[in-house]
């Protein structure tokens, strides 16, 4: 069946840092793929989203590139800021409808 | 376009009462998703319907818990008998057959404590 899996976290930080979170799928189809952002006690936030191969997705300087050859879509922002810290979740989903399918979430911390 | 939109934010209730929430999807959008998630954790996926048909449910749905759709809007999530497990953040998001991507949206959440 379809699997999307992140690395784990948690990630720390230094505030001007470089991200990266690895995301790699496992899908029977040709899905749509996602980033979803969640800071503490709320629901989630649509970071980015690429719809087909090479698509590149990107959003406050946040990017993702849909690769198909290697099933993945990792997150990278070139100096993250502490306003950054959250839960980060790659997920799939068709588009001919159907759920979405989360990885297990990445925190990342970032230290002033 | 005001998102989704979830009622109530949080909710207490004793064991063994049943609760309600209510999920108002993005107005033009006909499909409407929801989810369960406890405390760091990623989202689990709960149902899921086009409309008003129900096309899929986990097997997390058990049968204290029911949705419904009726009229191809709104959406309530009804779980009964809650039992001390139910304790979670429950997430409704909706999405448009028209959009290719099917980006889903999601509301802010139900918080959902059982005492």
């Amino acid at each position: 069946g379809d699997s999307v899996t992140q690395m784990e976290g948690p990630v720390t930080l230094s505030e001007e840092a470089f991200l990266t979170i690895n995301c790699t799928y496992t899908a029977t189809g040709y899905p749509s793929l996602f980033w979803y952002v969640q800071y503490p006690g709320e629901g989630l936030q649509l970071l980015l989203k690429a719809t087909k191969a090479d698509d590149k997705g990107s959003n406050k300087g946040f990017e993702a590139t849909y690769r198909k050859e290697t099933t993945s879509f990792h997150l990278e922002k070139g100096s993250v800021q502490v306003s950054d810290s959250a839960v980060y979740f790659c997920a799939l989903t068709y588009n001919q409808g159907g759920k979405l399918i989360f990885g297990q979430g990445t925190e990342l911390s970032v230290k002033p | 376009d005001t998102g989704v939109s979830q009622d109530p934010r949080h909710k207490i209730t004793k064991r063994g009462q049943n609760v309600t929430f209510r999920c108002d999807p993005i107005s033009e959008h006909n499909r409407l998703y929801w989810y369960r998630q406890t405390l760091g954790q990623g989202p689990e996926f709960l149902t899921y319907f086009q409309n008003e048909a129900q096309l899929e449910k986990s097997r997390l749905l058990s049968d204290r818990f029911s949705a419904e759709r009726p009229k191809g809007s709104f959406s309530t999530l009804e779980i009964q008998r809650t039992e001390q497990g139910d304790s979670a953040m429950y997430l409704c998001a909706s999405s448009s057959q028209g959009d290719s991507g099917n980006t889903i949206y999601f509301g802010e959440g139900s918080w959902l404590t059982v005492v």
